[in-house]
């Protein structure tokens, strides 16, 4: 079964840097598409960033871009998002999630998320 | 604001039918990209339940169906179980001013 650990989620102070990590097992990493995904408190789900299989192609969403750094490792199978200038805005659960294609295609595997919370 | 448009919460009795409308304009839906649906149990990760417009994963019940039309998408629930109580989010591609995955901005669904 496909799995997707995130990690390094917590308090950080605003203004303040964050590296998620999400390890990947039990499918072909190197293959696939990988997403960031967030949620704030009670709110819905907003698409961070993507990077492509082999890290040639990344993508932001406006919020974050300039802030917002994603990589991967594809030999330790995990993705990563550096996160700096943290603001209140950025607080809420990080999903690490895989693409199945190109742009447009569906998110077919979600981990569980990790929590970020940026408050003073 | 949410690009795609849902209705905040629908609500049906058990084994009734309920649609989720998700409306988005010329530049995701209406350019021809593909809708999909999650299902978020709260206090959980969400789920794929439908992909490309129409089609299911393995494991979700045929009670779930989907349609695409024009700039429109709908989610249909048949015979309404307890267990699908929980918040829907579509997902489609945008190529206005900058592009982008986006989301609808969710509907709970209450089961009476």
């Amino acid at each position: 079964e496909v799995k997707l650990v995130e990690s390094g989620g917590g308090l950080v102070e605003p203004g303040g840097s964050l590296r998620l990590s999400c390890a990947a097992s039990n499918f072909m990493f190197g293959s696939f598409r990988m997403n960031w995904v967030r949620q704030a408190p009670g709110k819905g789900l907003q698409w961070v960033s993507t990077i492509s299989s082999g890290s040639e192609n990344v993508y932001y969403a406006d919020s974050v871009k300039g802030r917002f750094t994603i990589s991967r490792d594809n030999p330790e199978k995990s993705l990563y998002l550096q996160m700096n200038r943290l603001t209140a805005e950025d607080t809420g659960v990080y999903y690490c999630v895989r693409t199945v294609g190109t742009k447009g295609s569906e998110f077919d595997f979600w981990g569980q998320g990790t929590p970020v919370t940026v408050s003073s | 604001q949410s690009v795609l448009t849902q209705p905040p919460s629908v609500s049906a009795a058990p084994g009734q039918r309920v649609t989720i409308s998700c409306t988005g304009s010329r530049s995701n839906i209406g350019a021809g990209y593909d809708v999909h649906w999650y299902q978020q149990v709260p206090g959980t990760a969400p789920k794929l339940l439908i992909y490309g417009n129409r089609h299911r994963p393995s494991g979700v019940p045929d009670r779930f169906s989907a349609s695409k039309s024009d700039i429109s998408a709908s989610l249909a629930i048949t015979g309404l179980q307890a267990e699908d109580e929980a918040d829907y989010y579509c997902q489609s591609y945008d190529v206005g001013l900058t592009e982008s995955v986006v989301f609808g901005g969710g509907t709970k669904l209450i089961v009476l």
